[in-house]
């Protein structure tokens, strides 16, 4: 699976977009973007996964560049809750693993009053 | 529908104690994976099991170990407990599907002393 580099924190104001990127350079073409965040003491919580267009759900929408070579997570109102380590994972097809993450150590996002 | 469930929530033992882990997937799904979290190494994935057999296993010792029964229930075990097994042990579940998301559980706090 490809490697990711995101940025280690970032703020935003409550009820502005939060934009969270994501490198992924070495990401080869049948390897999918899956974003997943971690409130504290909790489990991770899977929020939205595409391969190479941009992808829209009730919790956020994924930006691919075209070169799929880097991606971007919006929430486009954050709020207090969406205070959390946000995970940026590139996985393979699965082979026989349905199940295996690679997590990198996330941006931590903070959401302000 | 119930989420994943891991029991106990928190656990102390001390150096040399084995602990065994229990997860209860989603009703349905068939894959269960197994994570360690630490401050220090964040998410590691340990192993995964796919209709009670091993399919992938992580980069660690022996002393860890699982299993997945036919209702897809899993256990973790770590035997001869040492200090640096102190960690959060997430347990998600998925269909069994390639590029299916997971689903977490909350985990179990071990605290080894």
């Amino acid at each position: 699976d490809a490697k990711t580099t995101q940025p280690p924190s970032m703020d935003c104001a409550e009820g502005r977009a939060a934009n969270l990127p994501c490198n992924h350079s070495t990401i080869s073409g049948n390897e999918y973007v899956y974003w997943y965040r971690q409130i504290h003491s909790q489990g991770p919580q899977y929020i939205i996964h595409g391969l190479k267009n941009n992808e829209t759900n009730e919790m956020a929408s994924l930006i691919i560049t075209e070169d799929r070579k880097s991606s971007t997570l919006i929430l486009p109102h954050a709020t207090l809750r969406d205070t959390a380590v946000y995970y940026c994972i590139v996985r393979g097809p699965g082979g026989t693993s349905y199940g295996k993450l690679t997590f990198g150590q996330g941006t931590i996002l903070t959401v302000h009053p | 529908k119930a989420g994943v469930t891991q029991t106990p929530r928190y656990l102390i033992k001390t150096r040399g104690q084995q602990v065994t882990l229990s997860c209860s997937p989603i009703s349905g799904h068939r894959s269960v994976s197994w994570y360690q979290q630490t401050p220090g190494q964040g998410l590691q994935f340990l192993f995964e099991y796919f209709s009670e057999t091993q399919r992938n296993k992580g980069n660690f010792p022996g002393r860890f170990s699982g299993r997945q029964f036919s209702n897809s229930r899993s256990e973790m075990n770590v035997s001869t407990l040492e200090l640096g097994d102190s960690a959060l042990y997430l347990c998600a579940s998925s269909l069994g599907i390639l590029n299916e998301k997971l689903f977490f559980g909350s985990g179990t706090q071990l605290s080894v002393l």
